[in-house]
């Protein structure tokens, strides 16, 4: 049974770098697409962007210019970088997983609540 | 980008009830629209995928169609579980999109 496992801070501080990490248990890393997902009450779910085996990433446009996201197969974990964060980047983060580069996410992880605060 | 409405906004309906949800798209999708429902806390669930197929596990009361840019979600017998808010998305394009989501209430 595949499942992710997430982790970061929970608070980090206006301006500041917010840090992610998805660890996948109980199936392969490789031959998949990773995404990260984000859930705030004003805007609904949100795509972030995703990264291949090929380590091809993508990346939602209104983020694109602060948001990294970056592999270790070697540890089978994805993790996520969106720097200068503000207030509105306070929601819940989602890892989640894609059969190819044409699919919907048949597994999410638990969910990590991060508030934008000094 | 791709803008995903879905309506209405909530739905209040008695147990045993038929229920149809429905998403557009703003350009055609083809059939790469899935569905998703999400209860309180916890993340959300893959319902429906390619429009019409059903996730592993999922009870056959659900069913997905359309094409395209129309899409319905239908829950042939409304259960008490079945209380929780439903997501549309497309990943036809990047950006991946998905609908504002319906609420389902039991009445």
């Amino acid at each position: 049974q595949v499942q992710l496992q997430q982790w970061g801070a929970g608070l980090v501080k206006p301006s500041e770098t917010l840090s992610l990490t998805c660890a996948v248990y109980g199936g392969t890393f490789s031959g998949y697409y990773w995404s990260w997902i984000r859930q705030s009450p004003g805007k609904g779910l949100e795509w972030i962007g995703e990264i291949n085996q090929s380590r091809t990433t993508n990346y939602n446009p209104s983020l694109r210019s602060r948001v990294t996201i970056f592999e270790d197969m070697s540890k089978n974990q994805f993790s996520l970088r969106l720097t200068s964060v503000t207030a509105a980047d306070t929601a819940v983060y989602y890892c989640a997983r894609g059969s190819n580069y044409l699919s919907s996410f048949d597994y999410w992880g638990q969910g990590t609540l991060v508030a934008v605060s000094s | 980008d791709r803008v995903m409405t879905q309506s209405p906004d909530t739905l209040s309906v008695s147990p045993g009830e038929r229920v149809t949800l429905s998403c557009r798209a703003s350009q055609s999708v083809d059939t790469n629209l899935a569905w998703y429902q999400q209860k309180p806390g916890q993340a959300p669930r893959l319902l429906v995928y390619d429009a019409s197929t059903r996730a592993t596990g999922i009870p056959a009361r659900f069913s997905g169609s359309g094409s395209g840019t129309e899409f319905t979600l239908t829950i042939s017998t409304l259960q008490s579980e079945d209380c929780a808010v439903y997501y549309c998305q497309q990943y036809n394009n990047w950006p991946r999109t998905f609908g504002q989501g319906t609420k389902v209430e039991i009445k």
